[in-house]
């Protein structure tokens, strides 16, 4: 199994700035995924973390607006850069291991006023 | 028309009732998840499924794979059991991504 933590839990930013949510896995593995859940909306996959690459970005998500890192098979980042209020959403990290369970965190409840 | 579908999108129940959620998509898949969303936002992995049947205390899933089709059963349903029941399934593969149903809120009244 994996345990998965999430900092911060939650916060409440300003519009134009940008926050960092950091994921940290109890285990190593070697794909993180960082997932969107708009308010009533099922879960987006924004991108999949690789270690020691980039990360892959799935359609209608870049670079610029959400750059992620991946230093070590443990931990990863996610920034919401300039955020506007359509950012709000619960943002999640999970991990697949070897047996093809999800584990996920307990997600980032960001609101952007 | 979404990949994953299920139903209800809200289920009231009272406590004790034997509670049924449904899920069906229209995609080739390796595996069929069960997850439980909290009202703070985490999420829980209930099950995972390629074919058949699995139980876990109260909580029981079944598959079929022909129709497409996947129930996540719930005997003697308590109002701990509220949360949102979100079906997901693996396709491509292993490494494939999830696809997410919109979730099924549950509330059971005491």
């Amino acid at each position: 199994s994996a345990v998965i933590s999430q900092k911060p839990s939650r916060d409440i930013c300003q519009r134009g700035t940008s926050l960092t949510i950091q994921c940290q896995v109890d285990s190593q593995v070697t794909m993180m995924f960082w997932y969107r859940q708009q308010p009533g909306q099922s879960l987006t996959l924004i991108a999949t973390a690789n270690q020691g690459s980039e990360a892959t970005y799935e359609s209608g998500f870049v670079i610029d607006k959400f750059p992620i890192s991946r230093p070590n098979l443990t931990f990863s980042t996610l920034t919401v850069s300039n955020m506007s209020p359509e950012d709000s959403s619960i943002y999640l990290c999970s991990v697949a291991l070897f047996t093809d369970t999800q584990y996920f965190g307990p997600g980032t409840r960001l609101t952007v006023l | 028309k979404n990949e994953v579908e299920q139903s209800p999108q809200n289920l009231t129940a009272q406590e004790g009732e034997f509670i049924t959620i449904n899920c069906s998509y229209s995609v080739g898949i390796s595996a069929l998840h069960w997850l439980q969303q909290h009202p703070g936002g985490g999420i829980v992995s209930l099950f995972m499924l390629s074919s058949g049947k699995k139980k876990h205390g109260r909580l029981i899933a079944t598959i079929n794979i022909q129709e497409k089709h996947s129930s996540l059963h719930i005997t003697a349903s308590h109002p701990r059991d509220s949360a949102v029941y979100i079906c997901a399934v693996r396709s491509g593969g292993s490494q494939g991504n999830l696809i997410f149903g919109k979730g099924t809120k549950l509330s059971v009244k005491p």
